[in-house]
C-alpha cells in the first residue's frame, strides 16, 4: 500500500493567497483527520470525517479554514485567504473503524510557509 | 476532556543506556492510548498502543509501555538505546474511546549520545 498521500509536500505563498492542501487515505480506511503542527502549539487535531461526513470541525481555527471530502479516497484542507501564522505543517492521517483497529497512518505532510 | 503531559522536552542518554519517555494522561472514559515517533521532516509513525488488552504493551523497535490507572500514566521504555532512536516522541490519547481524533502531548525530543 502507498500510504497516505498528501500534496504538495511544500508550499510557499504570499498573505492573502489561497492555499488547498490534498490527501489520499489508504484505501479502504473510513475515518480521515487533518491535524497542524508548530512550535508553538505542537500537533492539534482540525477535522475528521467519518465516511466522508465531517463529525468535528471544532478544532478548525477560523471560517478562513474549510475542508472537504468529496469521496472515499480524497480530501481537501483550504486557506483562504491565508496569513503568516497559519505557516505550519499540515498532517492527513486515516484509520479503519474495523475491531481494535484504532491507530491512525499519518502521511508526511505539507510544510506551508506564508510570507 | 482528555489531555496529555509529557515530562521533559528533551531527554538526553548515552548509546545503550536505559530510555524512558514520561506520560500522564487526564481521560473522563477509560482512555486508549498511543506513542507516535516522528523523525526529522516526516510523518508519525505508531510505536505502540493501549487499548484495554494488556497494561504492559510491547512496540516496535524494541520499546514498550505500561499503562498505570492509578498514576494515570502511560511511560515508554527501551533497555537499551540505539542511535537510531534519536527523533521526536509523542503520546497520545483519544477523544472518544478510541474512535475519535487524537489529542497529542508537546512531544519529547530523544538524544542519543555516543
Amino acid at each position: 500500500d502507498a500510504g497516505v498521500i498528501q500534496s504538495p509536500r511544500h508550499e510557499v505563498t504570499e498573505m492573502g493567497q489561497e492555499v488547498t492542501l490534498r490527501c489520499k487515505p489508504i484505501s479502504g480506511h473510513n475515518s480521515l483527520f487533518w491535524y497542524r503542527q508548530t512550535m508553538m502549539r505542537g500537533l492539534e487535531l482540525l477535522i475528521y470525517f467519518n465516511n466522508n461526513v465531517p463529525i468535528d470541525d471544532s478544532g478548525m481555527p477560523e471560517d478562513r479554514f474549510s475542508a472537504k471530502m468529496p469521496n472515499a479516497s480524497f480530501s481537501t484542507l483550504k486557506i483562504q485567504p491565508s496569513e503568516p501564522r497559519d505557516s505550519a505543517v499540515y498532517f492527513c492521517a486515516s484509520r479503519t473503524s474495523g475491531t481494535g483497529a484504532y491507530e491512525q497512518y499519518f502521511g508526511p505532510g505539507t510544510r506551508l510557509t506564508v510570507t | 476532556a482528555q489531555s496529555v503531559t509529557q515530562l521533559g522536552s528533551h531527554v538526553s542518554v548515552s548509546e545503550g543506556a536505559l530510555v524512558l519517555l514520561r506520560c500522564n494522561y487526564s481521560s473522563s472514559v477509560p482512555p486508549y492510548l498511543f506513542w507516535y515517533v516522528q523523525y526529522p521532516n516526516q510523518g508519525l509513525q505508531l510505536l505502540l498502543k493501549y487499548t484495554s488488552a494488556a497494561t504492559l504493551v510491547k512496540g516496535i523497535n524494541g520499546f514498550e509501555a505500561e499503562f498505570k490507572k492509578s498514576e494515570t500514566s502511560f511511560h515508554l521504555t527501551k533497555p537499551s538505546a540505539h542511535m537510531s532512536d534519536a527523533a521526536e516522541y509523542f503520546c497520545a490519547v483519544s477523544k472518544g474511546g478510541g474512535a475519535d481524533g487524537l489529542t497529542f502531548g508537546k512531544g519529547t525530543h530523544l538524544i542519543i549520545q555516543p
